[in-house]
């Protein structure tokens, strides 16, 4: 159980064309989702809390117009990387809570993006 | 926000050999995690270990919440251990889960 799945896997984009993760709590439901970034031989950042039903909270310094996140559903959270630049290229990887009487947090295999 | 230390930041080892990887936080938490990232990317649970002590096979982690730090243990290395170790905690806040802030990593490598 508790399985978290990210689509696509990986996706080469044009500078300046827009791109959708899509990041799905398979076997539970998630009101929150988190979405963290990697950089090469990096460690993961937390990028910003995707809360269903109402807007996203982002951490200081990442830029939520460019970085727009929709929690449509208790399964579902999206990310949608604006105007992407290649320096937008990275490792982007989601994260749910099972909120039962842990707050374990279980994440989905990540989506490799290069824009070039 | 709250700072997460692991060391040490590479490990070299024979394989059969045991290892300690430490990881040092600056505040309360409500989770600690610790994670194995293979090399496709995944983020692997090993253990949800705010406190206390667990053990799963090879592996075993301790967490002193008092004084603030976690130890991971690995016993008798396989190189299939290789790879990049993470702690991950929560800090505390009395609400809902909160997203979590990583420590480093630990890049462990088993030669043969």
């Amino acid at each position: 159980g508790a399985v978290v799945s990210q689509h696509p896997s990986r996706v080469i984009c044009k500078s300046g064309t827009s791109v959708k993760i899509e990041c799905r709590s398979l076997d539970f439901q998630a009101t929150t989702m988190f979405w963290y970034r990697q950089f090469p031989k990096q460690s993961l950042m937390l990028m910003a809390t995707s809360n269903e039903g109402s807007k996203a909270t982002y951490e200081q310094g990442v830029e939520k117009d460019k970085f727009l996140i929709n929690h449509a559903s208790l399964t579902l959270s999206t990310l949608t990387v604006t105007s992407a630049h290649p320096e937008d290229s990275s490792f982007y990887i989601c994260s749910a809570p099972l909120v039962m009487r842990t707050d374990t947090q279980y994440f989905g295999p990540g989506t490799r993006l290069t824009v070039l | 926000g709250i700072q997460v230390e692991q060391s040490p930041p590479d490990l070299i080892l024979q394989e059969g050999a045991n290892s300690t990887l430490r990881c040092n936080f600056s505040d309360s938490v409500n989770n600690l995690q610790w994670f194995h990232q293979n090399p496709w990317g995944q983020l692997i649970n090993l253990f949800y270990i705010p406190s206390g002590t667990k053990q799963n096979g090879r592996l075993s982690a301790t967490t002193v919440a008092t004084e603030r730090y976690s130890l991971l243990y690995i016993s008798s290395s396989q190189t299939t251990d290789s790879g990049v170790y993470f702690c991950a905690v929560e800090k505390y806040s009395g609400g809902g889960a909160d997203g979590l802030t990583f420590g480093k990593g630990t890049h462990l490598i088993i030669q043969p």
